[in-house]
């Protein structure tokens, strides 16, 4: 199957910071979507890119797909204590359909204050 | 929209008994997928449903697997017997179209 590399694993900063975070794949996606998942709870649609260079933002969070369809970042701008949580990129290849969406392993955000 | 509902939130059962998990999609999604979490594997799919049918299920683990979707608003996943191996998050989720939305997940322990 397909195989979504996401980096970093872990990332330990000072609150107000800002992140960055991306996913590199082997193949093409046509679709990029980015999940936080808070702790106990199920993964939440941050943001969804559709056309390679489409550069999204929705509040402090800004997402780009990548002009080679084989990757996608993530930024939190200032971050805050509530950004806390587990982010996840998923990757949706040609011809997979609504059900082809390939899941990195997350990337673990941890605030100190 | 109360979004994706499952039930139960906890579930804690002994090794050889009957696990049902139940899921209600989100109103108008034609897609219905089950997850499975570990920290060792990470967000697993299991099976996904396009209106109420099977499509994929080569990610069920075994026949102690199985999913069912008999209406556009309600679905299981039944594990039996279940076993410690099984204790994981389970999600469900639904889309219209790519965007997926999951549900609070479903933490089975298996003792």
């Amino acid at each position: 199957g397909q195989q979504l590399n996401q980096s970093p694993q872990s990332m330990f900063i000072q609150e107000g910071e800002d992140v960055s975070m991306n996913c590199t794949s082997s193949s093409i996606f046509n679709t990029w979507l980015w999940y936080k998942q808070d702790p106990g709870e199920g993964p939440v649609l941050l943001i969804a890119l559709y056309k390679a260079g489409e550069l999204t933002s929705n509040g402090r969070l800004t997402a780009q797909f990548g002009i080679t369809r084989k990757d996608s970042f993530l930024n939190i701008s200032a971050s805050i204590p509530s950004d806390v949580g587990i982010y996840f990129c998923a990757g949706q290849y040609p011809g997979g359909g609504a059900d082809g969406l390939t899941f990195g392993k997350g990337t673990h955000l941890i605030i100190q204050p | 929209d109360a979004g994706v509902i499952q039930s139960p939130r906890h579930e804690v059962t002994e090794m050889g008994q009957e696990v049902t998990l139940r899921c209600k999609p989100i109103s108008g999604h034609d897609y219905l997928f089950w997850y499975r979490q570990t920290m060792m594997r990470g967000l697993e799919l299991l099976i996904y449903f396009n209106n109420n049918v099977p499509i994929d299920d080569s990610g069920m683990p075994e026949d102690r697997f199985s999913a069912k979707m008999p209406n556009a608003s309600f679905s299981t996943l039944k594990i039996q017997p279940s076993e410690p191996r099984d204790s994981a998050v389970y999600f469900c989720a639904s889309s219209w179209g790519h965007e997926q939305y999951f549900g609070p997940g479903t933490r089975l322990t298996v003792t």
